[in-house]
């Protein structure tokens, strides 16, 4: 069945520092892949999205590239702000379905 | 426009009690989702509706759990006999037709079983 794999956390980083979480995932077909954020006390907020190979999705900073060929989908910012700590889900949607399958989540705290 | 609320946001049950939570999604979403997160976890699917059919409840954990959508629109997910295992936060998802990969959350609600 389907999998999400994300590098193990916690994360912390000083701000203005590059962030790298790693995510890896198995799927048959073409999947669509999501990263998701949360923050203390929230639900699941959208941060980005790709739907197909070689996709980038963005938003506020933050990237990912969809990467057929190594089954990735890494999300990177170039320099994190203390209001970035949250907890980070990389999530895909199979072909055979409409759920999400999450990974286990990354937690990041940004230090000033 | 609103996002999708839910409610209780914080529910605390006696072993062997019934709870109902319930989710309002967004308005005109066709797509409705259950997920169930446990501390420390990414959610796990536990069922969905398209409009008033509940397509998919494998997710389920047992015959304690049961969702409905009567309308299309509300949904509400009940738990029999609530066991301490069943302690987690709740959260619900919709999405638009056409767009039913894109999944918007609402901010859960946490059930404590002591």
């Amino acid at each position: 069945g389907d999998s999400v794999t994300q590098m193990e956390g916690p994360v912390t980083l000083s701000e203005e520092a590059f962030l790298t979480i790693n995510c890896t995932y198995t799927a048959t077909g073409y999947p669509s892949l999501f990263w998701y954020v949360q923050y203390p006390g929230e639900g699941l907020q959208l941060l980005l999205k790709a739907t197909k190979a070689d996709d980038k999705g963005s938003n506020k900073g933050f990237e990912a590239t969809y990467r057929k060929e190594t089954t990735s989908f890494h999300l990177e910012k170039g320099s994190v702000q203390v209001s970035d700590s949250a907890v980070y889900f990389c999530a895909l949607s199979g072909t055979s379905g409409s759920r999400l399958t999450f990974g286990e989540g990354t937690q990041l705290t940004v230090n000033p | 426009g609103a996002g999708v609320s839910q409610s209780p946001r914080y529910k605390v049950a006696k072993r062997g009690q019934d709870v109902a939570l319930r989710c309002d999604p967004i308005s005109g979403h066709v797509s409705l989702f259950w997920y169930q997160q446990a501390l420390g976890q990414g959610p796990e699917f536990l069922t969905y509706f398209q409009n008033e059919a509940q397509l998919d409840k494998s997710g389920l954990p047992s015959d304690r759990f049961f969702a409905e959508r009567p309308e299309g629109s509300v949904s509400t997910l009940k738990i029999q006999r609530t066991q301490q295992e069943d302690s987690a936060v709740y959260l619900c998802a919709s999405s638009r037709t056409g767009e039913r990969k894109t999944q918007y959350f609402g901010p859960g609600t946490r059930l404590l079983v002591l």
